[in-house]
């Protein structure tokens, strides 16, 4: 299947700082990426869909001014934690269209906030 | 998208065919079946999809009733490594986002 890439896969940081965590599809161009978050033990929830070079359109309850999310290319879609709190510590996935069907899934982004 | 249920745990022998059930009784006509998974703490994994027929291939076969109101996913020999959380959700596909359940928690026994 097609290869969607993450990095950091675990980053710490401390209370009031920015965080930037890339996706990439590595071997595939997606038109659309998805960014989820998953808390403990709960289900990957939608945070947002990115469309390349189109703004993000964003889940109630998701704060667009404080999770930037960025697809300037066909290949890279970028979220930006800004001033990160304790309570957004969780699990950051995103995932790329692939085709017309089918989405793969990148390994995922660790976020702790001190 | 519809809703599908699932139930919350299931246990199964290595080596034999694990069957997972998945209830999406308000399936509209054009909306698809998926299966993904999710082994703790990483991203998950695309299994298989299907619309109205049976589905194969070298991860899963995916049984969908005729009515589509359910489906069941079979990893025919079962492994350690199968241990996983797995999804069942209903959607158009396409552009449109997954909607993620509960899932099943499948133990895969030694």
């Amino acid at each position: 299947g097609a290869v969607v890439s993450q990095h950091p896969s675990r980053v710490i940081c401390k209370s009031g700082t920015s965080v930037k965590i890339e996706c990439r599809s590595l071997d595939f161009q997606a038109t659309t990426m998805f960014w989820y978050r998953q808390f403990p033990k709960q289900s990957l929830m939608l945070m947002a869909t990115s469309n390349e070079g189109s703004k993000a359109t964003y889940e109630q309850g998701v704060e667009k001014d404080k999770f930037l999310i960025n697809h300037a290319s066909l290949t890279l879609s970028t979220l930006t934690v800004t001033s990160a709190h304790p309570e957004d510590s969780s699990f950051y996935i995103c995932s790329a269209r692939v085709g017309v069907r089918e989405q793969f899934f990148g390994p995922g982004t660790r976020l702790t906030v001190l | 998208d519809a809703k599908t249920t699932q139930p919350t745990s299931m246990d199964c022998a290595e080596g034999r065919a694990a069957n997972l059930p998945c209830n999406h009784s308000t399936i509209s006509g054009n909306e698809y079946v998926y299966w993904y998974r999710q082994i703790h703490s990483q991203g998950p994994q695309y299994i298989i999809h299907g619309l109205k027929n049976n589905e194969t291939n070298e991860m899963a076969s995916l049984i969908i009733t005729e009515d589509r109101k359910s489906s069941t996913l079979i990893l025919p020999h079962a492994t350690l490594r199968d241990t996983a959380v797995y999804y069942c959700i209903v959607s158009l596909g396409g552009a449109n986002n997954l909607f993620f359940g509960t899932g099943t928690r499948l133990t895969v026994i030694p």
